[in-house]
């Protein structure tokens, strides 16, 4: 079944840029939306923004002047990358295949999460 | 301040049943849009539970049951036992913020 693996840095300095990378395996990239979730510690979860296999993407509107999302079919991985970041993008950060089309749908499945913490 | 709004914990006995409830607003689930629900075991990324309003993937057991009523929803858990003990979560799809939307999620104790 597809499986999905979020990395990169655990720590990123205040004003940087945040880069996570997700890599799905047991399936193919092509044919889904793709999504990244987010979960401040202690909070609950909110949607940052999905791309399409073929790149169109949608981004949360309160943080859309700082993420990127983009994917490499190739290498059947989908990237996220958040600007300016401060301590209140300190976050789990999830990615999950979804939803199912531009007017909703759910995510499934999701990888474990990583943890990136904003500070100096 | 969620778009969706879940009361923050509900309790219940081993055995009994509990429901969740979602309220939203006509720009979410009051517009006809789905309402899907994850479970979130301590430490562990959600996991799908109901998609479709009312629908288990598999491998879900029949004691988790969604309904979706005008602008809200409910996940109804039956047969409670001790690790149901998790936080719940219900989203939909918002036509105002053209985006998904999440409910700030309910914590449930099991007694």
């Amino acid at each position: 079944q597809v499986q999905l693996q979020e990395s990169g840095p655990g720590l990123v300095k205040p004003s940087e840029t945040l880069s996570l990378t997700c890599s799905v395996s047991g399936g193919s990239i092509s044919g889904y939306y793709w999504t990244w979730i987010r979960q401040p510690p202690g909070k609950g979860l909110e949607w940052v923004g999905y791309i399409y296999y073929t790149g169109t993407t949608n981004y949360n509107p309160s943080l859309k002047s700082r993420v990127t999302i983009s994917v490499d079919t190739s290498k059947n991985q989908f990237s996220l990358k958040l600007s300016s970041v401060t301590a209140a993008d300190t976050a789990v950060y999830y990615c999950a295949r979804g939803p199912r089309s531009t007017v909703g749908g759910w995510f499934d499945p999701w990888g474990q999460g990583a943890l990136v913490t904003v500070s100096s | 301040q969620s778009v969706l709004t879940q009361p923050p914990s509900v309790s219940g006995a081993p055995g009994q049943r509990v429901t969740i409830s979602c309220t939203g607003s006509s720009s979410n689930i009051g517009a006809g849009y789905d309402v899907h629900w994850y479970q979130q075991l301590p430490g562990t990324a959600p996991k799908l539970l109901i998609y479709g309003n009312s629908n288990r993937p598999s491998g879900v057991p029949d004691r988790f049951s969604g309904s979706k009523s005008g602008t809200s929803a409910s996940l109804a858990i039956t047969g409670l036992q001790a690790d149901d003990e998790a936080d719940y979560y219900c989203q939909s799809y918002d036509s105002s913020l053209r985006g998904s939307v999440f409910g700030g999620g309910t914590k449930l104790t099991v007694l």
